[in-house]
């Protein structure tokens, strides 16, 4: 089966820099995503990881290590409306592929002044 | 471009009533999967469906079903509801099985037991 871990809550002034970590124990997957998701919203995508390395969308990036078996985002230029619940996860390869997903414990990112 | 739309938003139950929830995908889209989320136990694959067909099914007791269409709207059934039952119940749609695999969810089902 997969697990991944994320940290509880982080919190982060405005214009700042925070970084997300993802840890898993996972039996092989195609890639980790990233999705947020604000409060009574429906989760949305934002990053994609195939690959070992960082990959860059705008304020966000993502990086991957499935040697050290763990990832990050990396959300800069914080700007209040980044507070919401951000949720790592895997796409089971064991399964044979679709779309199962295994999503991480989700972190709470509270953006003040 | 309509997204995923999930009916109903939110509904009220009672122990050992049953419920249908129904979600339309993305056009164009034909895989749906749906997720329970919770506080104490987060985002739950429940099952997924492509081509009017399960691919997957998740860890989740056989009073949860589901099915699909052949338009790719979905629905999925709880039978016999158990408080434990109350959650978020979220739909989310995808072009196929490749790639990044982008979900797209709706605003999910908002379901309470009493």
């Amino acid at each position: 089966g997969q697990s991944l871990e994320q940290p509880s809550e982080v919190t982060a002034v405005e214009g700042a820099i925070v970084q997300i970590n993802c840890t898993y124990q996972t039996s092989g997957f195609y890639g980790l995503s990233w999705y947020q998701q604000h409060d009574g919203g429906a989760p949305t995508f934002l990053s994609y990881n195939a690959l070992d390395g960082l990959e860059e969308t705008g304020r966000f990036s993502s990086f991957l290590s499935r040697s050290d078996s763990y990832g990050y985002l990396l959300l800069q230029e914080l700007q209040m409306k980044d507070s919401a619940s951000y949720f790592c996860a895997v796409r089971d390869r064991v399964t044979g592929g679709g779309n199962k997903l295994t999503f991480g414990t989700g972190t709470q990112l509270k953006v003040e002044l | 471009k309509a997204g995923v739309t999930q009916t109903p938003r939110y509904l009220i139950k009672t122990r050992g009533q049953q419920v249908t929830l129904s979600c339309s995908p993305i056009s164009g889209h034909r895989s749906v999967s749906w997720y329970q989320q919770t506080p104490g136990q987060g985002l739950q694959f429940l099952f997924e469906y492509f081509s009017e067909t399960q691919r997957n099914k998740g860890n989740f007791p056989g009073r949860f079903s589901g099915r699909q269409f052949s338009n790719s709207r979905s629905e999925m059934n709880v039978s016999t509801l158990e408080l434990g039952d109350s959650a978020l119940y979220l739909c989310a749609s995808s072009l196929g099985h490749s790639g990044a695999n982008v979900l797209t969810f709706g605003a999910g089902s908002r379901l309470t037991v009493l």
